[in-house]
């Protein structure tokens, strides 16, 4: 079965650095989205992108963060100088149409970020 | 009012229970709606749909209320691995279609 994958699984990095979160969407896919969830809260939406733009952010996705589609097949979420605040699960999603009706976004394992 | 509202529960249950979640969105606007489930430090994952007419899928059962802004999810006979959180998820219209958004989940917890 077609999955998306992230990599790292888990990152750990010092307070002020900048990280890079990867993630390869499902191949057939067209729109690609990055969620977070901090622990013990819920599923916050960040970004959605479609043919090589941002489609829609939201509030929480200011300057510090920056998405990509380097090549065909990855997709990255580039967090800048961060904070103890971004310290969340960070979730690549993928779907082949837009989200409405039957059209079901497809998660990723998703990597644990801890800025420390 | 948030945009979508779930009581966090948890619902502890027996095997073989049948249990119902609830849950309110605030856009009323909102075309599209479905139940995710997360377990554990993993990533959600849908569980299904909901239609306008209701929908079932063997032992779950959800059902969309416009009027009342409200969105239900029946589990029938209720099983060990059907403790997860339960997700009510929806897509605000006014979103241009690219974005999910999601309720604090609900907790099932199934025991033997």
């Amino acid at each position: 079965e077609p999955e998306v994958t992230q990599t790292p699984s888990h990152q750990v990095t010092q307070m002020g650095q900048e990280v890079i979160l990867r993630c390869v969407p499902i191949s057939n896919h067209l729109y690609f989205y990055w969620y977070r969830q901090i622990l013990g809260q819920k599923v916050e939406f960040l970004v959605s992108f479609y043919n090589n733009e941002i489609s829609e952010k939201s509030e929480i996705f200011d300057d510090q963060f920056s998405v990509e589609r380097p090549d065909g097949s990855n997709f990255t979420l580039k967090i800048r100088s961060t904070k103890l605040e971004d310290s969340a699960m960070y979730f690549c999603a993928s779907s082949e149409a837009p989200l409405t009706g039957n059209t079901e976004a497809f998660f990723g394992q998703g990597t644990r970020l801890t800025v420390v | 009012r948030k945009e979508v509202e779930q009581d966090p529960g948890p619902f502890n249950v027996p095997e073989g229970a049948t249990v119902a979640f609830n849950c309110t969105y605030s856009n009323s606007a909102s075309q599209s709606f479905f139940w995710y489930r997360q377990d554990c430090r993993k990533e959600p994952k849908l569980l299904m749909s909901v239609y306008s007419s209701g929908n079932e899928d063997g032992r779950f059962t959800a059902q969309l209320n416009r009027a009342s802004q409200y969105i239900s999810l029946l589990i029938r006979d209720s099983k060990l691995s059907d403790s997860a959180t339960y997700l009510c998820v929806v897509n605000p219209e006014n979103t241009g279609f690219q974005k999910l958004v999601f309720g604090t989940g609900t907790r099932l917890l199934v025991s033997p």
